[in-house]
């Protein structure tokens, strides 16, 4: 079973470059999420979507853009990259809302530089 | 401000013995808890959670204990083994159950 998958693992960007993380799930689940963690914090939500076509912003949202045109694809769009934006990056699933019994599925992870 | 609240950076225990992890929260209306395991270079992936309903819930050597009124969790591990040595996340959902909120974690080393 894949689950969540993202890609890229590893990246490097120069300030003020833009790029995308991309990231799929195949469980069929209606809710999607990145998130970021500094070293040393926990991880903060950048921006979830509820279902295909509905986003909406998180805690840390500033600098970034994300899109939910299928069930599957929820991409996360960096644009003018900043160093305060070096981080590691998971992209995860939920099939409902925080309800007893559900539970948060997370990617690998996505490791971005900028320098 | 921190809402959920993971006050020890690490903890190293024998293998063998128990490892106790805690975690507060500071929102009363937070009624569904995760905890998560997370390996150097992977994602987070689920362990154990508790529903406000309950004040305890085992999984194997797994067990998390509730206190609603203290607004406290804490994460039993008996017996602790080497592979257990990660960082454990506590974690809530908000109170639209849109997203989870995490403490900053707490890293778990379990020596033999």
């Amino acid at each position: 079973n894949a689950g969540v998958t993202q890609t890229p693992k590893f990246r490097i960007l120069k300030i003020g470059q833009s790029m995308t993380l991309q990231c799929t799930q195949d469980m069929n689940h209606n809710y999607m999420y990145w998130y970021r963690q500094d070293p040393g914090m926990g991880l903060k939500l950048i921006y979830y979507s509820v279902g295909a076509g509905i986003t909406d912003k998180g805690e840390v949202p500033n600098g970034y853009n994300v899109s939910r045109s299928t069930t599957e694809d929820f991409p996360l769009r960096l644009e003018l990259a900043a160093p305060s934006q070096t981080s590691v990056y998971f992209c995860a699933s939920s099939y409902s809302a925080g309800t007893s019994g559900n539970t948060i599925y997370f990617g690998e992870g996505s490791w971005l530089t900028v320098v | 401000d921190q809402q959920v609240k993971q006050n020890s950076p690490s903890l190293s225990v024998q293998e063998g013995r128990i490892s106790i992890l805690n975690c507060d929260y500071t929102n009363s209306m937070f009624d569904y808890f995760l905890w998560y395991k997370k390996y150097p270079a992977e994602g987070p992936t689920f362990l154990i959670s508790i529903s406000s309903i309950k004040d305890k819930n085992e999984d194997g050597r797994f067990t998390v204990f509730l206190n609603k009124s203290a607004k406290h969790l804490s994460l039993h591990i008996v017996p602790s083994q080497p592979g257990d040595s990660a960082v454990y996340f506590c974690a809530a959902f908000n109170q639209a159950g849109t997203a989870l909120i995490f403490g900053k974690g707490t890293t778990l080393s379990v020596s033999s």
